[in-house]
Order: C-alpha cells, then structure tokens, then sequence
C-alpha cells in the first residue's frame, strides 16, 4: 500500500461542466475525508466517511457537489455545472479509527481548474 | 467555532538556522489537538508534530519542537538546524476532541524559504 492516491494529479474544464474526482485511501483506514484548498489557503473540510456512510458535509459543499463512497472503499467527488470559483486543489485524505489523533494521511490533490 | 490564525505569511531562515512559525487558535473548549502539517510544492501534505493540550510537556520530533502556551492559546513551531529539504508550507490545525469526524481546522499557512 502506497498511501492516498488521487487521480487525476490536474484537470482543466470549462465553466458548465461536470467534473469527477476519484481518491484511494489506505485500504485498511474506515474514514476518508475531502479537504478544499484554494491558492495561498490552507484547507477547508467538506465531507467525510466512514466506511461507506457520509457523516458530514461543510456548509461549503453546495447542491453541486456529491460525494459518494462505495462499499466503503474508494471515493469519488462530482462537481456539477463547474463555475470558476471551484477552481482550488481537492485534497483527499484518510484515517483509522480509533487513532486517527494521530493525524491523517493526505493524497497528493486533484487541481481544479475551471476557465 | 474554532478558528486557527498563522500570522507570518512567509519566512526565511539560513541553513543550518533556527526558525520559529507562530500559531494562534481560538476555542472554549478545554481538550483538543493540534498540530502542524507540511505541505511541500506539488507534494503530498504530510504530518510534522502532534500536541495533546492535556500535556504539558512540549512535543519534540527530531528537529523540530513547539512551544504550546494553552493559556495563550498559542502553537509555535520551531526547526533547528534547518535544511533546505525544510522549505515548504506549514499550516498549523486544530482538532477537537469533542469533535466525533475527527474534522482539521487549518490556519491560512507559513511559506518557510530556506536559504543555502
């Protein structure tokens, strides 16, 4: 295991689009989290799992966005009709219960850029 | 809510210097965590050091140490011996312990440059 994988590392995409992101976590972590970083920011929450059922969501995660986590494996993000201000870095991240004290391990990001 | 203020938008140290990040966090609340996070470019945001705020005792990692003040709610971040491999951004964040998802709130990040 290599850690959180994201993919993609970029994506550009016109104002109006749909995009999807996917995250990887440690297989053996049962919560996964997505972070939103905007340039010169340092990361706002949006939502987290554990296992497969979302728990919380961010008063930043608008009716655009979804997040789902099937069979408690790897997620995926679904931004609908993009605007520019969704243009940030998406962080993934996870943790095992009870020791997530310890702090998460983050992935690498998805950079959103919508022009 | 609890929020997390870096007041030093970017830093710069010589190698082989001592560098101190300051962190200030606002809570009622009375157990908690914090920690600092670095974030290199186009890399991953890894773990640097963790503080329980029930501990007195400053936590130490290596190189690296804080000064937690839990009256001042105050968590700095001091690198000793520092190597170019220590440039980076450090954002400090805070976790409740109250808090069941185990959410991060991140202050807005350090630039640390370290020259050779």
């Amino acid at each position: 295991d290599t850690g959180v994988s994201q993919d993609p590392r970029h994506k550009i995409t016109k104002r109006g689009q749909n995009v999807t992101f996917r995250c990887d976590p440690i297989s053996e972590h049962n919560r996964l989290y997505w972070y939103r970083q905007t340039l010169g920011q340092g990361p706002e929450f949006l939502t987290y799992f554990q296992n497969e059922a979302q728990l919380e969501k961010s008063r930043l995660l608008s009716d655009r966005f979804s997040a789902e986590r099937p069979k408690g494996s790897f997620s995926t993000l679904e931004i609908q009709r993009t605007e520019q201000g969704d243009s940030a870095m998406y962080l993934c991240a996870s943790s095992l219960t009870p020791r997530a004290d310890y702090g998460y391990t983050f992935g690498s990001g998805t950079r959103l850029t919508v022009v | 809510a609890q929020t997390v203020t870096q007041s030093q938008p970017e830093m710069s140290v010589q190698e082989a210097e001592t560098v101190t990040l300051s962190c200030t966090y606002d809570t009622s609340e009375s157990d908690y965590y914090l920690f600092w996070y670095k974030q290199p470019p186009s890399r991953q945001m890894i773990l640097v050091i963790r503080q329980e705020a029930y501990k007195q005792q400053n936590a130490t990692e290596n190189r690296f140490s804080v000064n937690f003040q839990k009256a001042a709610k105050s968590f700095s971040l001091k690198i000793s011996d520092s190597q170019l491999g220590d440039a980076a951004m450090y954002f400090c964040a805070y976790r409740s312990d109250n808090n069941a998802g185990n959410m991060l709130t991140f202050g807005g990040g350090t630039r640390l440059m370290v020259k050779p």
